[in-house]
């Protein structure tokens, strides 16, 4: 089955710069890539999705960039705010009946 | 309207008992996901429901199961509790029968501790 492997575990940044999660994915067949957002004793929510026939998506402050060659794909956050602070966590999926496999998230950390 | 519902929030319970868990997801969806949360491993897929079908089932043992009703709520039962199913389970639920084509809404979980 698909297994997603996602990295770094925790990422501390001043806030205003720059924050990049990468994540891994194994079953080629692949094509829907979403990243969820956990604040802190909260419910997961989705905040940006791709799928394999887009390398690239934007949506304000945040973009996701797809390499279906390399099986990788990371979320992009930039100008940094203290209230993007919270646990993200990628996700792949076939499509279709199979289902979405987490990767193990990452804590991210905005300083002001 | 209201979003997906899971009862109870909080439980203990000590080794070797059973617990069930309940889901009620958002009106119209039909699909109900359940996951295993744990510091450290993140979101661990359980089992996947439509329309009363179990279509998935994750990497668990089988003292876990499910079942979806026909008003498409959910329970899940863990039998002879381990220290080691302490965690947050979440469930999910979605209007689409396809993963690629719909978004997860997930509960706010119940918490079970095992002491």
């Amino acid at each position: 089955g698909e297994n997603v492997e996602q990295h770094p575990s925790t990422l501390s940044v001043q806030e205003g710069d720059s924050a990049v999660i990468k994540c891994t994915y194994s079953d080629s067949a692949s094509n829907y890539f979403p990243w969820y957002k956990q604040e802190l004793g909260k419910r997961p929510q989705l905040i940006i999705d791709i799928r394999s026939n887009v390398g690239e998506k934007k949506d304000q402050r945040i973009a996701v960039t797809l390499n279906k060659t390399a099986k990788h794909f990371s979320l992009h956050i930039t100008e940094t705010q203290p209230e993007d602070s919270a646990v993200y966590f990628c996700a792949a999926s076939g499509g279709g009946n199979t289902p979405l496999v987490f990767g193990k998230g990452t804590r991210l950390s905005v300083i002001a | 309207k209201a979003g997906v519902t899971q009862t109870p929030r909080y439980l203990i319970k000590t080794r070797g008992q059973q617990v069930t868990l309940s889901c009620s997801p958002i009106s119209g969806h039909r699909s109900v996901s359940w996951y295993q949360q744990t510091p450290g491993q993140g979101l661990q897929f359980l089992f996947e429901y439509f329309s009363e079908t179990q279509r998935n089932k994750g990497n668990f043992p089988g003292r876990f199961s499910g079942r979806q009703f026909s008003n498409s709520r959910s329970e899940m039962n863990v039998s002879t509790l381990e220290l080691g199913d302490s965690a947050l389970y979440l469930c999910a639920s979605s209007l689409s029968a396809s993963v690629d084509t719909g978004e997860l809404f997930f509960g706010e979980g119940s918490r079970l501790t095992v002491l």
